[in-house]
């Protein structure tokens, strides 16, 4: 069955250090992959999607990256957090007329 | 305006109540998502619809294309269905025809016992 797993659920960081999200997907292959944000009191916004690896497309300009070392991998990064990076984030997968998956998302508080 | 409403923002009722979520959009889709959100933050897709209706036990979404509408119902509602409740449609990106996923900003269902 397919399942995606994404980690840490819930991370502390100062401002200026670096981040990483993973996310891993099982069950498909070559899926179409999405990081997404929701901050305090807003929907869920777009960051980045793929749709195969090495292949990044940005949504909107941030203090964030992507990366998809490997088809069923989905990196987020930072090289340096800010306070405005506080917020849940979520990865996803999703085919063309296919069910889409989401993970269990990662609340990311930056002090 | 977002490209997804939903209505309303907050909804609270009693056990047993008969419950309408709505969400409107205003662009071209393949599909719409009904989600559940959690306080713990992970989500769960309920429905994913293309036209007509789907029921699954005590949910029913509906959809309309023509109206860009959908509403999301919860018969006899019990409180393990406080969550948000998150609409979600699928949409062609400019390039290579891949499908994004724009979000409402979800209803945050209550039911008191």
């Amino acid at each position: 069955s397919q399942t995606i797993h994404q980690w840490p659920a819930t991370l502390v960081q100062p401002v200026g250090s670096p981040l990483s999200l993973e996310c891993t997907v099982e069950g498909t292959s070559n899926p179409n992959l999405y990081w997404y944000r929701q901050a305090a009191g807003r929907g869920l916004q777009l960051l980045f999607y793929s749709v195969g690896i090495g292949q990044i497309s940005s949504e909107v300009p941030q203090n964030l990256s992507a990366s998809r070392p490997q088809d069923r991998q989905f990196i987020l990064s930072s090289k340096k957090l800010l306070l405005s990076d506080s917020g849940f984030y979520l990865c996803a997968w999703a085919r063309v007329n296919t069910e889409a998956f989401f993970g269990q998302g990662t609340r990311l508080t930056v002090v | 305006k977002n490209e997804v409403e939903q209505s309303p923002q907050n909804l609270t009722a009693q056990e047993g109540e008969f419950i309408t979520i709505n969400c409107s959009y205003s662009v071209g889709i393949s599909a719409l998502h009904w989600l559940q959100q959690h306080p713990g933050g992970g989500i769960v897709s309920l429905f994913m619809l293309s036209s007509g209706k789907k029921k699954h036990g005590r949910l029913i979404a509906t959809i309309n294309i023509q109206e860009k509408h959908s509403s999301l119902h919860i018969t006899a509602s019990h409180p393990r269905d406080s969550a948000v409740y998150i609409c979600a449609v699928r949409s062609k990106m400019t390039n290579f025809g891949n499908e994004k996923l724009t979000f409402g900003t979800g209803t945050r269902l209550t039911i008191i016992p």
